[in-house]
C-alpha cells in the first residue's frame, strides 16, 4: 500500500497568514493527488485534484504544487472559513490511501 | 442538484450484519466511479471500495481490512449505491459516506454520512 504523510499534523496560524501544508507518498504517484477540507461533523469538501488543478467553485487562494512523491497544499491568505482539518489522497494504486490529516488552528 | 444521501446505519452486535445504501439524484449515476469511505470517531478518512461504472461492468475492488466481509452492489433502477456489511467488528464502528468519484480517483460530490455503532 502507499503510505501518504502529512506534516504538520497541526498548524497554528492567524486570518491572513500563508500557509503550507505537506504531503508525502511512500513511493511515486505521479501527480494522482487530491486535497480535501473537512469541518467537524462534515463530509470532506474537494479542493484540488491532479495535484495542481483548482476545484470548480474553491477559492483562488488555495493551490497545489507537486508530483512524485512530495506535494504541497498552500493557503495564500488565511480566511476565517479555512480554520478546518486538512487531507491530501493518492489515486495512483488501489487502494486508495488518504494521510492522516493536518488540522488547521487559529492562533 | 447533485445530491447522495446515506441512510441505513445504526447500532449492532460484533458479528451481526447491516446493509448501508446510498441514494445518487442529479447526475447519470451509471457513468460513474462510486465509493464508500468511512471515518472512526476523531480519526482520519480510511477508504473501503467502490464500484466502477456501467462500461467497467460495475466490478469492485476493496481494501483489505473489509474484503470478504464486506459487498457494494448497485441498483440501476434506484440510482442507489449500497453497502452490504458482515461479520462487524467493534473496529468497523464510524461514519460511512459514500462519494462520486469525478476523474482517476478524486472524488467531488459526497453524501452527509450515516453512522455505524458496533458494541454489544
Amino acid at each position: 500500500d502507499i503510505q501518504m504523510t502529512q506534516s504538520p499534523s497541526t498548524l497554528s496560524a492567524s486570518v491572513g497568514d500563508r500557509v503550507t501544508i505537506t504531503c508525502r507518498a511512500s513511493q511515486s504517484i505521479s501527480s494522482w493527488l487530491a486535497w480535501y477540507q473537512q469541518k467537524p461533523g462534515k463530509a470532506p469538501k474537494l479542493l484540488i485534484y491532479k495535484a495542481s488543478t483548482l476545484e470548480s467553485g474553491v477559492p483562488s487562494r488555495f493551490s497545489g504544487s507537486g508530483s512524485g512523491t512530495e506535494f504541497t497544499l498552500t493557503i495564500s491568505s488565511l480566511q476565517p472559513d479555512d480554520f478546518a482539518t486538512y487531507y491530501c489522497q493518492q489515486y495512483n494504486d488501489y487502494p486508495i490511501t488518504f494521510g492522516q490529516g493536518t488540522r488547521l488552528e487559529i492562533k | 442538484e447533485v445530491q447522495l444521501v446515506e441512510s441505513g446505519g445504526g447500532l449492532v452486535q460484533p458479528g451481526g450484519s447491516l446493509r448501508l445504501s446510498c441514494a445518487a439524484s442529479g447526475f447519470t449515476f451509471s457513468d460513474h466511479y462510486m465509493n464508500w469511505v468511512r471515518q472512526a470517531p476523531g480519526k482520519g478518512l480510511e477508504w473501503i471500495g467502490l464500484s466502477r461504472n456501467k462500461p467497467n461492468s460495475y466490478t469492485t475492488q476493496y481494501a483489505a481490512s473489509v474484503r470478504g466481509r464486506f459487498t457494494i452492489s448497485r441498483d440501476e433502477s434506484t440510482n442507489s449505491l449500497y453497502l452490504q456489511m458482515n461479520s462487524l467488528k467493534t473496529e468497523d464502528t464510524a461514519v460511512y459516506f459514500c462519494s462520486r468519484q469525478k476523474g482517476a480517483g478524486d472524488m467531488d460530490v459526497w453524501g452527509q454520512g450515516t453512522p455505524v455503532t458496533v458494541s454489544s
